[in-house]
């Protein structure tokens, strides 16, 4: 039962262009939600959160917007430079409830970006 | 600030031996999370731990696998009598204590089990 879904594996852009992830949920309980960046042998390294009560949070090229009704997220990055790229997963909790601490990942989306 | 800490960073087991994972939160972190993650997927919860106190340990296999955090020393994750299908890469989590930035969970490096 896959509660929180990255539906696509990989992602190829341009350097200085736009990268878009998408992140699908199932679970109406989750109420936080993060993203995490990966590079190969290394643990996840937090990007970016934002809570349900909220549908856009920021921080300098990178943006999450939240929308409740489609059980969606998406993480922006704007502009993409090389150094992105990396395997990037959608996480989420139910902060509020019993499975308080319990993360529950995506499968990741690899992202390239080309100079 | 150190980040969360894991040692060993790999690790080689037969089948049948004993695997120890240890993990140091960071400093001020009393909330400690392990995850797994197999080949080709995301990772997945195991167990949620604070001092002296196992939390949520509804992701841990029924057998073999046990979770610690004394109150003095590292979180342990203990797998006995290890097969092969324990092969994957475990990550360790800590987290602050309350308010919104306790969602927040800063991963170590984790550590690669083999099992031959």
């Amino acid at each position: 039962d896959q509660q929180v879904k990255q539906n696509s594996p990989s992602l190829s852009v341009q350097e200085g262009r736009i990268s878009i992830l998408n992140c699908d949920y199932t679970n109406s309980m989750f109420d936080y939600f993060l993203w995490y960046k990966k590079y190969p042998a290394e643990g996840p390294t937090f990007l970016i959160s934002i809570s349900s009560i909220k549908d856009k949070n920021e921080d300098g090229r990178f943006t999450v917007f939240l929308n409740k009704s489609a059980k969606h997220l998406s993480l922006h990055i704007v502009p993409s430079q090389p150094g992105d790229s990396a395997v990037y997963f959608c996480a989420a909790m139910d902060a509020g409830g019993t499975s308080y601490g319990k993360l529950t990942f995506g499968q990741g989306t690899i992202l390239t970006v080309h100079p | 600030n150190a980040g969360v800490m894991q040692n060993p960073r790999h690790l080689v087991r037969r089948r049948g031996q004993e695997a120890r994972l240890r993990c140091s939160p960071m400093k001020g972190h009393s909330h400690v999370y392990w995850y797994r993650q197999l080949p080709e997927e995301g990772l997945k919860f195991m167990v949620y731990l604070q001092k002296e106190n196992i939390i949520d340990e509804s992701g841990m296999p029924k057998e073999r696998f046990s979770a610690e955090f004394p109150k003095e020393g590292p979180s342990i994750l203990r797998i006995q009598q290890v097969v092969r299908g324990d092969s994957a890469a475990y990550f360790c989590a800590s987290s602050p204590t309350t308010g919104e930035q306790g969602n927040e969970q800063f991963f170590g490096p984790g550590t690669r089990l083999t099992v031959l």
